[in-house]
């Protein structure tokens, strides 16, 4: 099992420019998260999905929206990048107890 | 408003000197308390979940512990690859979503 991943790895956008950042899973899970983590912020929700075709604003939810494609897929997309949303995003996935993490998309934006 | 503290912020240990880091958390109905471990460049990594006061959770050097207020989790005999932040996260009774602290690093010298 690859567990959560995400793409891409890194990605470096100008301000204005729009993107959509792809996540994974293959362990039957329900819900999924996003979060972004920020030196002296720690880790904080940005949105989060229940189940299949249920999506719930999180702590920090301006300026993203998400899509769950499916039960695998959960996507994060920023539709108009500011310097702001230079940080490094988690997907995450959880069945009961305990959220199982990807290993991240570091974004700057310039 | 939930809120979770770690100290102490970073943690420096000679090889084979124990230590506690504490995880103190405000919330309205915990459902849960989390521990992850975190290594540079890379994605939270599960290690505990505990539920309920005078709870008790061990893997290799590690021992986590729960108080109605407090959470602490104890490295034995630390060794340098157990080098890394570690982060504690509540859950409250309702929602999936998960609040977490600011971590703590910790770095074992050999």
């Amino acid at each position: 099992n690859a567990g959560v991943t995400q793409t891409p790895k890194f990605q470096v956008l100008k301000t204005g420019q729009s993107m959509t950042l792809q996540c994974a899973q293959d362990m039957n899970h329900n819900s999924m998260y996003w979060y972004r983590q920020d030196p002296g912020m720690g880790l904080r929700l940005i949105y989060y999905s229940a189940s299949e075709g249920t999506t719930d604003k999180g702590e920090v939810p301006n300026g993203y929206n998400v899509s769950r494609l499916n039960k695998r897929e959960f996507s994060l997309r920023l539709e108009s990048a500011a310097p702001s949303q230079t940080s490094v995003y988690f997907c995450a996935s959880s069945r009961t107890e305990g959220q199982f993490f990807g290993p991240g998309t570091r974004l700057t934006v310039l | 408003e939930d809120q979770v503290t770690q100290s102490p912020e970073a943690l420096r240990l000679q090889e084979g000197e124990s230590s506690s880091l504490n995880c103190s958390y405000t919330v309205s109905g915990l459902r849960g308390l989390f521990w992850y471990r975190q290594d540079p460049g890379k994605g939270p990594e599960f290690l505990f979940t505990l539920y309920s006061a005078g709870e008790e959770k061990e893997k290799e050097r590690l021992k986590a512990t729960l108080t109605k207020k407090e959470s602490f989790l104890h490295i034995t005999a630390p060794k340098p690859e157990d080098s890394a932040t570690y982060l504690c996260a509540v859950k409250k009774a309702a929602g999936n979503k998960l609040t977490f602290g600011g971590g703590t690093r910790v770095l074992v010298k050999p």
